[in-house]
């Protein structure tokens, strides 16, 4: 799987956009880009992911820029609860020839919002 | 919504003890792996099992751990002799498989005396 990198920490203010960067330029045309997080000791939680279209729930938006060697996930209205550390992961999907490999975490962005 | 469930929330055990951990993937999924966080530190793959078997282990996962599928709903892992080095939170995860995501439980505190 390719290599990400993130910052190590970031904050943002209650109610404003958080923007989290990751870069994965040596990512390749069948991995996707998973966000996941991590509350405290709380098992990870899948956010989003995409391919190379930007894609939106009702969590967040995931850009991926055209050359799909970056990609911002965004929390438009962020709050109190959305203090985690945020993990951005690129893997082959299982039926891409990707078998059963595991998620490879990093360290991730620890995430702080201000009240 | 389902959930991937995992007991027991937290396992106290003597070292040199035999441990199983237990997880409930969500029901309609295949993919069902182990993972593990060390206080402190990353989450790290162990082990997926696809189709009744270990599809991909890594190198944490030598001789003393195993996992097992023993009925329709369950997913175990086993470790067979503890190590005070093995304390650490155990998560399970399990997916349906395409470019679905993994869903992970809330995970089993292991503390090795």
């Amino acid at each position: 799987d390719a290599k990400t990198t993130q910052p190590t920490s970031m904050d943002c203010a209650e109610g404003r956009a958080a923007n989290l960067p990751c870069n994965h330029s040596t990512i390749s045309g069948n991995e996707y880009v998973y966000w996941y997080r991590q509350i405290h000791s709380q098992g990870p939680q899948y956010i989003i992911h995409g391919l190379k279209n930007n894609e939106t729930n009702e969590m967040a938006s995931l850009i991926i820029t055209e050359d799909r060697k970056s990609s911002t996930l965004i929390l438009p209205h962020a709050t109190l609860r959305d203090t985690a550390v945020y993990y951005c992961i690129v893997r082959v999907a299982p039926d891409s020839g990707g078998g059963a490999d595991g998620l490879t975490f990093g360290k991730g962005t620890h995430l702080i919002i201000q009240p | 919504e389902p959930e991937v469930t995992q007991t027991p929330s937290h396992q106290v055990t003597q070292m040199g003890q035999e441990v199983i951990l237990r997880c409930v993937p969500i029901s309609n999924h295949l993919y069902f792996y182990w993972y593990r966080q060390i206080l402190g530190q990353k989450v790290e793959f162990l082990v997926s099992f696809y189709n009744n078997e270990i599809s991909e282990k890594s190198e944490i996962f030598d001789d003393q751990f195993s996992v097992e599928r023993p009925d329709g709903s369950n997913f175990t892992l086993k470790i067979r002799s503890t190590k005070l080095e093995d304390s650490a939170m155990y998560f399970c995860a399990s997916h349906r498989g395409s470019n679905q995501p993994q869903h992970f439980g809330d995970g089993t505190r292991l503390s090795i005396l």
